[in-house]
């Protein structure tokens, strides 16, 4: 089985400032990792994927995410947010062989002016 | 391209009554499908997924089920209602075979059972 834990459900930042959003997951074969982004009353998005090779992700909007095997996580960070970054953020992870996606709780980023 | 359209976008529907909720994917064959529902605070769930015609599998034991009449169409339905059905459904897919494949989401049908 395979889990993902977003420890913060809400994070506030002002404008400008560097935000790292939290994400750790178990499973105990190799897998997949996924950032996606919601905003409000919308379907998920795509932000980032990791499948395989080098560890550092970039994706859309400016975001990136780090890969770490021996932490199992896959945080995901951006070093200057704007106001339309508001919106709520989810990690997930899929087992390689596997159809299911499992996703996080999610993660609200609340950007202040 | 591909394009997921999910309807109705909201719904609000009386305890006890029926529920039918429809997905149809444009623009690929053979989709993986998938049924999820988000309710606050508690991220999206799983609910149903299919590899193909008539192949349901269930993740979640409740009184929703899910069909897949056509390739391409994923049902989700309810024979009756209960306030805990409330929530945010959303439809997604990926291509058939292609496991580390992103989900693609439709915008969701916001669902209040009163």
């Amino acid at each position: 089985a395979q889990s993902v834990t977003q420890l913060d459900s809400q994070v506030p930042v002002f404008e400008e400032a560097p935000v790292e959003l939290r994400c750790n997951y178990s499973s105990s074969v190799s897998v997949y990792l996924f950032w996606y982004v919601q905003y409000p009353n919308q379907g998920l998005q795509l932000l980032l994927k990791y499948l395989s090779g080098s560890t550092l992700v970039k994706g859309i909007n400016g975001f990136e995410a780090e890969f770490n095997k021996s932490q199992t996580s896959f945080h995901l960070r951006k070093p200057s947010v704007h106001i339309s970054d508001t919106a709520e953020y989810f990690c997930a992870v899929s087992d390689r062989g596997y159809q299911k996606v499992t996703f996080g709780t999610g993660t609200k980023l609340q950007v202040i002016p | 391209s591909q394009t997921i359209h999910q309807w109705p976008a909201t719904l609000v529907q009386p305890v006890g009554s029926p529920l039918s909720l429809e997905c149809t994917v444009e623009g690929t064959s053979n989709p993986n499908l998938y049924w999820y529902r988000q309710a606050a605070g508690r991220g999206l769930q799983l609910l149903f997924y299919s590899v193909g015609i008539g192949q349901i599998s269930s993740e979640v034991p409740q009184n929703l089920s899910a069909s897949r009449p056509q390739d391409r169409q994923f049902i989700l339905s309810s024979k009756k209602l209960l306030l805990s059905d409330s929530g945010f459904y959303l439809c997604a897919w990926n291509p058939g075979g292609a496991n580390n494949s992103p989900l693609h989401f439709g915008n969701g049908t916001r669902l209040t059972v009163t």
